[in-house]
């Protein structure tokens, strides 16, 4: 009864390969975002859907593509991957894009070698 | 554009003594502050948030933090430590429309016998 999963826990792969990471919420919140944590632990907002519309659009590669099937769903799909783009991918959601608490996923692990 | 300074980025208590965990915050309006909770290899978990209501806000698990608009300053505590706090706390603050925050450098928290 997890309320955000995020899949897979860990990725490994390599350059120029292409990747994606699911994520879903059962907790029916409008709004689900995808963060960055560097190895810093600098967390960094990338992207936010509302009722599957994109809301936030940070400076973000266009390699990075978020894609929301529904409300439920947020994944992001990663081309032509770089070392650079190690790092821990969260998934998050709230109630609503109105200052509401967010609840995160336990974070994928990306590894570009 | 608001931000925030997370003062300290480790902090070293023993078991059973006082927590404060340091953040000053910059904004031009009154601000919508959070403070999260990082333990490791897991997502963050909400503390407690502040919205302009009541200075003094209580959160989880013993934390409280005080909104000080003269010291500009919205700092963790917390009366006694336990094992279990041993984490990294980031400060957050509301910074933009579609729930948008910025995080903190974060703090980590380690707590000693």
């Amino acid at each position: 009864d997890t309320a955000v999963s995020q899949t897979p826990k860990y990725l490994v792969t390599q350059m120029g390969n292409d990747k994606s990471i699911k994520c879903e919420q059962n907790l029916g919140h409008d709004t689900m975002y995808w963060y960055k944590q560097d190895s810093k632990k600098f967390l960094k907002i990338m992207f936010s859907y509302n009722n599957k519309e994109l809301i936030i659009n940070e400076t973000v590669p266009n390699r990075f593509s978020p894609k929301s099937p529904d409300k439920a769903h947020l994944n992001l799909h990663i081309n032509s991957l770089e070392l650079g783009d190690s790092a821990v991918y969260f998934c998050a959601s709230s109630q609503d894009s109105n200052n509401s608490p967010l609840h995160f996923g336990n974070g994928t692990r990306l590894t570009v070698t | 554009a608001q931000s925030v300074t997370q003062l300290d980025s480790h902090v070293s208590v023993s078991e059973g003594t006082p927590v404060l965990l340091r953040c000053n915050y910059s904004s031009s309006y009154s601000p919508s502050l959070f403070w999260y909770v990082q333990h490791p290899n897991k997502g963050l978990q909400l503390l407690l948030k502040y919205t302009s209501a009541a200075t003094l806000v209580k959160g989880i698990n013993g934390f409280e933090a005080e909104f000080k608009k003269s010291e500009t300053s919205f700092h963790l505590t917390k009366p006694s430590a336990h094992m279990s706090d041993a984490a990294e706390y980031f400060c957050v603050v509301l910074t933009g429309g579609g729930n948008k925050l910025t995080f903190g450098t974060g703090t980590q928290l380690k707590v000693e016998l």
